[in-house]
């Protein structure tokens, strides 16, 4: 039973153009979802999160995007950079319950 | 600031031999610790989480037990290792009412053979 999906296994772009990474969930318990960005043989690093009374979050390059209806939310790098190459996990959490549910990740990969 | 540690980087083991992965924190007290493991292709998997000393969840059954003897120390082991013990294992804290913003380690890949 996957609660975080994220369909895409990798993507493509060229530099500074726009990725935008897309995470779908199902449990309608979640209210707090964030991203993280893996390099090979490295933990995630937290990158940006979003709580599910907002419907967007932005932090410089980097802008998350909830649609709540949908369960659906998305990343949006812009302009995409070479070292955003890397494996970005999308994640949710319900309210106090000290854990994360994580996606499979999808390899982005910015082509200089 | 805060650093989290993990060793060893690497492991090979033989099937049916025993483990040991440790993590420790700096920087902070009374953190929620977390061990995660990442399987070739999949996401990352929680296995057992501890919100204070002596306190273990587990996520997972499995052959792998856990423990946090001290506040900022959090112990992954098992008495015999199977093939399907083999990925990568993840240590991870976060703080408090900020339990969703956690904070991974360098991990740990083992593979058993």
């Amino acid at each position: 039973d996957q609660q975080v999906k994220q369909n895409s296994p990798s993507l493509s772009v060229q530099e500074g153009r726009i990725s935008i990474l897309n995470c779908d969930y199902t449990n309608s318990m979640f209210d707090y979802f964030l991203w993280y960005k893996k390099y090979p043989a490295e933990g995630p690093t937290f990158l940006i999160s979003i709580s599910s009374i907002k419907d967007k979050n932005e932090d410089g390059r980097f802008t998350v995007f909830l649609n709540k209806s949908a369960k659906h939310l998305s990343l949006h790098i812009v302009p995409s950079q070479p070292g955003d190459s890397a494996v970005y996990f999308c994640a949710a959490s319900g309210r106090s319950n000290y854990k994360l549910t994580f996606g499979k990740g999808t390899l982005l990969t910015v082509n200089p | 600031s805060q650093t989290i540690h993990q060793w060893p980087a690497t492991l090979v083991q033989p099937v049916g031999s025993p483990l040991s992965l440790e993590c420790t924190v700096e920087g902070t007290s009374n953190p929620n610790l977390y061990w995660y493991r990442q399987a070739a292709g999949r996401g990352l998997q929680l296995l057992f989480y501890s919100v204070g000393i002596g306190q273990i969840s587990s996520e997972v059954p499995q052959n792998l037990s856990a423990s946090r003897p001290q506040d900022r120390q959090f112990i992954l082991s098992s008495k015999k290792l199977l093939l399907s013990d083999s990925g990568f294992y993840l240590c991870a804290w976060s703080l408090g009412d900020y339990f969703y913003e956690q904070y991974f380690g360098p991990g740990t890949r083992l593979t058993v053979t």
